[in-house]
């Protein structure tokens, strides 16, 4: 049981290049996540799932894509670098079962990303 | 946007002592405030949480405390171990403006434990 694998875990880009962060969960749980955390800024949404085939945006959600097109896979994508897309990029899932299930978030270990 | 902040960004404490992270909240709607923690070069983990009809909720070895009247959470952690340095943060789900799936997070606090 490996939970939320996130690939890959460091990636330098230059700005205008475009690239795609994999997500995997095997819990078979129903909500996703994509967070990003910047130095003093905590941990903001970027762009969430609720189930197959449904995305919504979050807090910041401009300049990235997601898709969910299977349960255990959720795709970030970002179409043209930025600079200020420096971040360390976190995915999670959560059972979404309504009440308490969907405070708990497993995360994964997290994507470095660096724009230049 | 309302929003979760915390009162101090860093909290050094030595190993034995009790610890305490503060958190102030302005969104009196949320139904649920939930405590992570996050280890160096890790993704945050799940604490504790507590329903916003409760003022106490503990766990092993910590406690959350809910004071709704000053919008105030707090987290105690007992006889602090140098395996809690992290840092902290609190979140909030619900309410106003807000859904039953989404996780709102503070700035995060950093607890140092010295032996």
């Amino acid at each position: 049981n490996a939970g939320v694998t996130q690939t890959p875990k460091f990636r330098v880009l230059k700005t205008g290049q475009s690239m795609t962060l994999l997500c995997a969960q095997d819990m078979n749980h129903e909500y996703m996540y994509w967070y990003r955390q910047d130095p003093g800024m905590g941990l903001r949404l970027i762009h969430y799932s609720v189930g197959e085939g449904t995305t919504a945006k979050g807090e910041v959600p401009d300049g990235y894509n997601v898709s969910r097109l299977k349960k255990q896979n959720f795709l970030l994508g970002l179409e043209s670098a930025a600079p200020s897309q420096t971040s360390v990029y976190f995915c999670a899932s959560s059972y979404g079962l309504g009440g308490s299930g969907a405070n708990v978030l497993t995360f994964g270990a997290g994507s470095r990303l660096t724009v230049l | 946007g309302e929003s979760v902040g915390l009162h101090l960004p860093t909290l050094s404490v030595q190993e034995g002592d009790n610890s305490i992270i503060n958190c102030a909240y302005s969104n009196s709607a949320s139904d649920y405030f939930i405590w992570y923690k996050q280890e160096s070069g890790k993704g945050p983990q799940f604490i504790i949480d507590i329903r916003s009809n409760m003022d106490k909720r503990q766990g092993q070895r910590v406690t959350v405390l809910l004071n709704k009247t000053v919008k105030h959470l707090s987290l105690q952690i007992a006889a602090t171990q140098p395996g809690d340095s992290a840092v902290y943060f609190c979140a909030e789900k619900g309410g106003s403006g807000g859904s039953n799936y989404k996780l709102t997070f503070g700035k995060g606090t950093l607890l140092t434990v010295n032996p």
